[in-house]
């Protein structure tokens, strides 16, 4: 059964890059969506980007000038950085699977989560 | 934007009750609607995707049902550990998935 797992700097100064790693074990990373979502009290559940392995990747436009996925299939892990970052950036960043069942009309939702890893924006 | 509103925002409720839960999207999404639930701490959980049909592992008591623009998502005889904060998401614009803001289900 696939597991994620989050890791990085849990504070981040204002105006630099945060950089979180997902780490997935228990199945393989290719062939699947890849996708980082973050909730704050503020905002709610919001979804960041997603990538697949064969490089496709998209974002959210409200994010995307800022935000890069990228991945390292040898390690099994993909990872996030989002820069220039506000306190507004204050988060609990999950990582997820993207399911695509291309057979029922391309369903899709995000199964299984990591645990979650709370990022605070502080000087 | 593919806005999704839930309602009510909270509500409670006793072991054994049933509860209904809808969410509403700001425009036809058919069937592409997922429910999670989250408890304090965690992450959110799958429950139910494509509207109505059940994650694997989740209680049969869980249901959801609709389409178009309007779900539901129902718990028959809640269980204290059904006690949560239930969201939806649209899953028909893949270029922007969006969340309902939250349902906080708490003990009457």
């Amino acid at each position: 059964q696939v597991q994620l797992q989050e890791s990085g700097p849990r504070l981040v100064k204002p105006s630099e890059t945060l950089t979180l790693t997902c780490i997935v074990s228990g199945g393989s990373i290719s062939s699947d969506y890849w996708t980082w979502i973050r909730q704050s009290p503020g905002k709610g559940l919001e979804w960041i980007g997603y990538l697949h392995d064969s490089g496709t990747t998209n974002f959210n436009p409200s994010l995307k000038s800022r935000v890069t996925i990228s991945m390292d299939t040898s390690k099994k892990q993909f990872s996030l950085k989002l820069t220039s970052v506000t306190a507004a950036d204050t988060a609990v960043y999950y990582c997820a699977r993207l399911n695509v069942v291309i057979e029922s009309g391309a369903m899709n939702w995000f199964d299984p989560w990591g645990q979650g890893i709370l990022v605070t924006v502080s000087s | 934007d593919i806005q999704m509103t839930q309602s009510p925002s909270s509500l409670s409720a006793s072991v054994g009750d049933r509860v209904t839960i809808t969410c509403r999207a700001s425009q036809n999404i058919s069937t592409y609607l997922n429910w999670y639930q989250q408890k304090p701490g965690k992450a959110p959980k799958l429950l139910i995707y494509g509207a109505s049909t059940l994650q694997s592992g989740v209680p049969s008591r869980f249901s959801g049902g609709g389409s178009g623009t309007y779900f539901t998502l129902t718990i028959r005889s809640l269980q204290l550990e059904d006690f949560a904060t239930y969201y939806c998401q649209q899953s028909y614009n893949i270029l922007m998935y969006t969340f309902g803001q939250g349902t906080k289900l708490g003990i009457k």
